[in-house]
């Protein structure tokens, strides 16, 4: 595809609720971030994969909150019994290359979750 | 720990003046430095990085590590140019982004 692709666009979860959000990066394309974003903020960092490795994931809040790339390319982040707090944007990334001064991150147009 | 802070939520200028989007960090190393731009319905896209130290859209960004500093910079404002800005940072020769809060620019006519 053009570009990083997330669905669901929009998610209403009631809380308690599990969700899974999906991300189709770039084809080809190395690296792989999820971020989240609440409103007001700027995106803060979750986790990454090099293919379908998981090297980090220092910045997942809680252990609800479970990403995994098993193929190296289609990525899923599900989050477990969903909490008003986990309301926010989902944004995923990607990048060519895993690291370097010629390496671009491209982002996704998020997935918005409102738990209610 | 890694820190970006720019201060203005908002900033609102007429069409034609001079812009400057201030950005202060804070980070043991040698960092990246990056200026991402959203505009309205559109997704979040690199402006530009310090290291290429190229214009993008008449805007330029000098790194000033006395200051710790990666202000935004462009002489004269467009209506375009209205959108939310994230000045970021990464480790040398990292990937993982480090975000601030945004600034909002607004250009008036």
């Amino acid at each position: 595809g053009a570009g990083v692709s997330q669905s669901p666009r929009y998610k209403v979860a009631k809380r308690g609720q599990d969700v899974a959000l999906r991300c189709d990066p770039i084809s080809g394309h190395v690296s792989l971030f999820w971020y989240q974003q609440a409103l007001g903020q700027g995106p803060e960092f979750l986790t990454y994969f090099q293919n379908e490795a998981q090297l980090d994931k220092s910045g997942l809040p809680s252990d609800r909150f479970f990403a995994e790339r098993p193929e190296g390319s289609v990525s899923t982040l599900k989050i477990q019994r969903t909490q008003q707090e986990d309301s926010a944007v989902y944004l995923c990334a990607s990048s060519r290359l895993i690291q370097g001064a010629g390496n671009t991150i491209y982002f996704g147009e998020g997935s918005w979750l409102t738990v209610v | 720990a890694q820190r970006v802070t720019q201060p203005e939520k908002l900033l609102s200028v007429f069409k034609g003046a001079p812009v400057e989007l201030k950005c202060n960090y804070s980070y043991s190393g040698s960092p990246e430095l990056f200026w991402y731009v959203q505009y309205s319905r559109q997704r979040l896209q690199l402006l530009l990085r310090h290291i290429s130290r190229e214009s993008i859209k008449g805007f330029t960004a000098d790194l000033n590590k006395g200051e710790t500093s990666f202000h935004l910079k462009k002489p004269f404002a467009q209506e375009e140019d209205s959108a939310m800005y994230y000045c970021a940072l990464s480790r040398e020769y990292g990937n993982k982004l480090v975000f601030g809060a945004g600034t909002i620019l607004r250009v008036k006519s």
